[in-house]
C-alpha cells in the first residue's frame, strides 16, 4: 500500500521554462512534508519543506504547494536549469509519530534540456 | 564534518552470505535510519534509531538486523544475503524529529548473486 505516490516516472522540460513535479498522499495523520532532490551515485539531498499548516512554501526558484483537502502537494521549478536534472523524492512525516521516519514516493526523473 | 559516512561503497555477495554495513556520523544527531531504493519503488524504511542502544523496525524490515551500540554509529545486518536484497542502502541521520534536518550518506550498493 503506497502511501504516497508519484505517478510521474519522468519529466521533461526546457531549460527557463517551468517545471512541475507532482506528489499524492493517503494517510490523513502526514504532517509534514519534504522534496528531496537526488544525483546518481549519491545519496538524497533536502530541498524544501512544507507543514501542514501552510499551503505555500517558496525558497529561490523552488515553491512547494500543499492542498490538503486533495491530499496533493507539487513542486515547481522556475525558471528550470540544466543543473536541475536529477531524481525528486516526496516525502511526507507525521511529527505525531516521534520518530521522524519519512515515507518516500517513488521518484520523478527531470530532465531539463539546453 | 564528513557528516553520514557508510563502508563499504559497493559489495556483492553470494546468496547465504552474511555482511554488515556501518553508517558513521559526526554531528551528534540522535535520530538515524537505515532505508533501500529499489527502481520504482522509491526509498523505504528498514530500520531506524531514536538513540543510542535504541532500535525499531521500518516498512521493510525482515531480513535484516541492526544496532547502535554508539551513538555515532548505526549498524544493518544481513546475517543470510538473498537476491531480494540486491538495492542501494541509504543511512541518514538527524538531530530529532525534526526531518528537515535528516541528512543522507552516499549510499551503499549491494549485489547478491
Amino acid at each position: 500500500d503506497q502511501q504516497v505516490k508519484q505517478n510521474s516516472p519522468s519529466l521533461s522540460v526546457q531549460e527557463g521554462r517551468i517545471s512541475i513535479l507532482n506528489c499524492d498522499y493517503t494517510n490523513s495523520m502526514f504532517d509534514y512534508f519534504l522534496w528531496y532532490k537526488k544525483y546518481p551515485a549519491e545519496g538524497p539531498t533536502f530541498l524544501i519543506s512544507i507543514s501542514s499548516i501552510k499551503d505555500k512554501n517558496e525558497d529561490g526558484r523552488f515553491t512547494v504547494f500543499l492542498n490538503k483537502s486533495a491530499k496533493h502537494l507539487s513542486l515547481h521549478i522556475v525558471p528550470s536549469q540544466p543543473g536541475d536534472s536529477a531524481v525528486y523524492f516526496c516525502a511526507a512525516s507525521s511529527y505525531s509519530s516521534n520518530t521522524g521516519k519519512l515515507i518516500f514516493g517513488q521518484g520523478t526523473t527531470l530532465q531539463v534540456k539546453p | 564534518n564528513a557528516g553520514v559516512t557508510q563502508t563499504p561503497k559497493f559489495r556483492v555477495l553470494k546468496t547465504g552470505q552474511s555482511m554488515t554495513l556501518l553508517c558513521a556520523q559526526d554531528m551528534n544527531h540522535e535520530y538515524m535510519y537505515w532505508y533501500r531504493q529499489d527502481p520504482g519503488m522509491g526509498l523505504r524504511l528498514i530500520h531506524y534509531s531514536v538513540g543510542e542502544g535504541t532500535t525499531a523496525k521500518g516498512e521493510v524490515p525482515d531480513g535484516y538486523n541492526v544496532s547502535r551500540l554508539k551513538k555515532q554509529n548505526f549498524l544493518l545486518g544481513l546475517e543470510s544475503a538473498a537476491p531480494s536484497q540486491t538495492s542501494v542502502y541509504f543511512c541518514a541521520s538527524s538531530l530529532g524529529v525534526w526531518v528537515d534536518t535528516q541528512y543522507f550518506g552516499p549510499g551503499t550498493r549491494l549485489t547478491v548473486l
